[in-house]
């Protein structure tokens, strides 16, 4: 499995842009970078998921470079609602809804009013 | 359309006793995977089920077992517990579609005294 490095943590203020990035060099041909976000006490969710360049939702932008060795994560203007711990994951193979998730310690992001 | 559902949401054990938790997949899922998570810490991949057989584990001992029934929800049973036990036990649900998002439950905190 290709292991991923992040920051533990990063502070941001409500309404500017936060970018996590994650590094993964050993990251394989057929492998998926995913994003989920955990609140406390809560499951986490998925927020994001591409394979190279950039993928855009609702939520957030994934910006993959070329040799994938690493990932960007970026939040639009945060609210104090997005403070959460974010986890970089890279796919084991082929992204079915069958593989088993390797969650490293995530990156807790704290917005300040 | 009921996402995720697991229950007790809160329970108390007894070093060395047993406890059972429970999983509803979410509709139109027939994956439901095992995650245990410590404070602090990532989520940790218990086990796997579809079609009610276990079809991977993580690095768990034996005291850790489950099971699927026809309707798809699924139980995991900690045998002999002990205090290392004590975390947020997490429930995902997914199907084998290629690219399937993985949901979770909010999951089940147990504390072992």
């Amino acid at each position: 499995l290709a292991k991923t490095t992040q920051p533990i943590s990063m502070d941001s203020y409500e309404g500017q842009e936060v970018n996590i990035t994650c590094s993964h060099n050993n990251i394989a041909t057929n492998d998926y970078i995913t994003w989920y976000q955990q609140f406390p006490s809560q499951g986490p969710r998925f927020i994001i998921q591409g394979y190279k360049t950039k993928v855009t939702n609702e939520v957030a932008s994934l910006f993959i470079p070329a040799d994938r060795k690493s990932s960007t994560l970026s939040l639009p203007r945060v609210s104090l609602s997005d403070t959460a711990v974010y986890y970089c994951l890279v796919g084991d193979g082929l992204d079915t809804g069958r593989r088993a998730l390797t969650f490293g310690s995530g990156t807790r992001l704290q917005v300040q009013p | 359309d009921a996402g995720v559902t697991q229950s007790p949401t809160h329970l108390i054990k007894t070093r060395g006793q047993q406890v059972t938790l429970r999983c509803s997949p979410k509709s139109g899922h027939d994956t439901v995977s095992w995650y245990q998570q410590a404070l602090g810490q990532g989520p940790q991949f218990i086990f796997q089920y579809y079609e009610e057989e276990e079809r991977q584990r993580g690095n768990f001992p034996d005291r850790f077992s489950g099971h699927q029934f026809p309707n798809y929800s699924s139980e995991l049973n900690v045998n002999a517990l002990l205090l290392g036990d004590s975390a947020l036990y997490l429930c995902a649900s997914s199907s084998g579609v290629t690219g399937n998002t993985i949901y979770f439950g909010e999951g089940s905190w147990l504390t072992v005294v």
